[in-house]
């Protein structure tokens, strides 16, 4: 089983609707992530959570919020989505007990996202 | 604001030839840079790290090299296979930013058989 997952993998929505993205994971990392990927321009942060009571926004919150649930679960919504938030989103988890100069992050399969 | 770039955007080998991908990034400050490779319909798989300190790193046919003072890493994939045909992105984490990765837009690779 993969170790950090995404649902849904795909989802097609319309202009105004609010959508939910959802990540898991069973590394047992405290801290997680998310980022959107347009083509041509890399990956860029949203929001990013280094423990269930610390939330920070990331290069482009704006229009997105999230919440912790748990240490395992990380979700990111769109309150009103419009049509360029139609992305790829990946959630990725780390872990604080490597070190700075060690830190890697590990991804999810991603979720495409369509607004319509 | 940290800016990294990836060049070419593309690139189409014929199999058995080596592959140099190149990546730069504006502020030198940096604590690692990473590659990574990206298949359609999967995540990230990170493939190297690189410390600050540190001018090269090596896995199997994996190569990258770090050059802080000119802002500049290199990986090289030898004896490149259809297999390697993915995309590959770099990631710089700079001091101060800690779990904050910078990326490239990355270079889409093609191997040819």
């Amino acid at each position: 089983d993969a170790d950090v997952t995404q649902t849904p993998r795909n989802r097609i929505t319309k202009t105004g609707k609010r959508i939910m993205l959802e990540c898991s994971q069973t590394k047992g990392h405290d801290r997680m992530y998310w980022y959107r990927q347009d083509p041509g321009l890399g990956l860029q942060l949203i929001y990013y959570s280094f423990d269930v009571k610390d939330i920070n926004k990331g290069e482009i919150s704006d229009g997105y919020s999230v919440s912790r649930q748990a240490q395992a679960k990380f979700s990111l919504s769109l309150e009103s989505a419009i049509p360029n938030q139609t992305a790829l989103y990946f959630c990725a988890t780390s872990d604080s007990r490597e070190t700075k100069l060690t830190d890697t992050q590990y991804f999810g399969p991603g979720t495409r996202l369509t607004v319509l | 604001k940290q800016e990294v770039t990836q060049i070419p955007a593309a690139l189409s080998v014929p199999e058995g030839e080596n592959l140099v991908l190149n990546c730069s990034f504006t502020d030198s400050a940096i604590y690692n840079l990473q590659w990574f490779r990206q298949d359609p319909g999967k995540g990230l798989t990170s493939l190297l790290l690189i410390q600050s300190s540190q001018r090269e790193q090596t896995s199997g046919r994996l190569n990258a090299s770090l050059d802080k003072s000119s802002g500049r890493s290199t990986l090289y994939i030898a004896a490149s296979q259809p297999g390697d045909s993915a995309t590959y992105l770099c990631a710089v984490s700079l001091w101060g930013s800690w779990g904050k990765l910078q990326f490239g837009a990355g270079t889409q690779v093609v191997v040819t058989p």
